[in-house]
């Protein structure tokens, strides 16, 4: 069974500009969460989908958006990236809602420059 | 406020010997903590969880505590192997509403042949 795959992995842009990140969850797994991990901050919550619908949200801006297709694969957008948003963003995927075991991918290493 | 403490940053122990990693909530509606291993460039692996009905959960060389009086959990790994060097994040959410899980910031476990 083939496991959470991020694209792209490593990723570079300047300041003022968008990016999306993608997400590709276990076959079956319907739940898809995303995380920051900035050095000494842990893993910070930024947003869950359930069926297409986002179910939760972190204390983040505006500028962090998410979605979630049919198919259950997730993507996150950044608009106008500030220095402090380089980070891992790493993506997890769960069955469900109550499923309490989240599977996550290498994430998505996202350097500001 | 941080919910979920890893007080110690780091923890040096030498290979054959015990580790112990410790991790506080304040949330008293948790009720399902989760450890996660994390290598440097990968994302988090699953490693072991205890619901809060329980006090031990033992896999292999893995067994997690859970004290709920004193809002406790420890991590224990015997004997540490060179390969347990990562730095470990503890988690928890409550059951009821599925919320997100809530890291702490990681302790890094070197182990020292």
């Amino acid at each position: 069974k083939a496991g959470v795959t991020q694209t792209p992995r490593y990723l570079i842009k300047t300041r003022g500009q968008q990016v999306t990140l993608s997400c590709s969850p276990i076959s079956g797994h319907r739940s898809v969460s995303w995380y920051q991990q900035t050095p000494g901050q842990g893993l910070q919550f930024l947003f869950e989908y359930f069926s297409e619908t986002q179910r939760n949200k972190g204390n983040f801006p505006g500028r962090f958006s998410g979605r979630q297709f049919s198919n259950s694969r997730s993507e996150m957008n950044v608009s106008t990236l500030e220095l402090g948003d380089s980070a891992l963003y790493l993506c997890a995927s769960s069955l469900g809602p109550v499923n309490t075991e989240a599977f996550f991918g290498q994430g998505t290493r996202l350097t500001v420059v | 406020d941080q919910q979920v403490k890893q007080n110690s940053p780091s923890l040096s122990v030498q290979e054959g010997r015990i580790s112990i990693l410790n991790c506080d909530y304040t949330n008293s509606m948790f009720d399902y903590f989760l450890w996660y291993k994390k290598y440097p460039a990968e994302g988090p692996t699953f490693l072991i969880s205890i619901s809060s009905i329980k006090d031990k959960n033992e896999d292999g060389r893995f067994t997690v505590f859970l004290n709920k009086s004193a809002k406790h959990l420890s991590l224990h790994i015997v004997p540490s192997q060179p390969g347990d060097s990562a730095v470990y994040f503890c988690a928890a959410r409550t059951g009821v509403g599925n919320t997100p899980l809530v890291f702490g910031k990681g302790t890094r476990l070197s182990v020292i042949a």
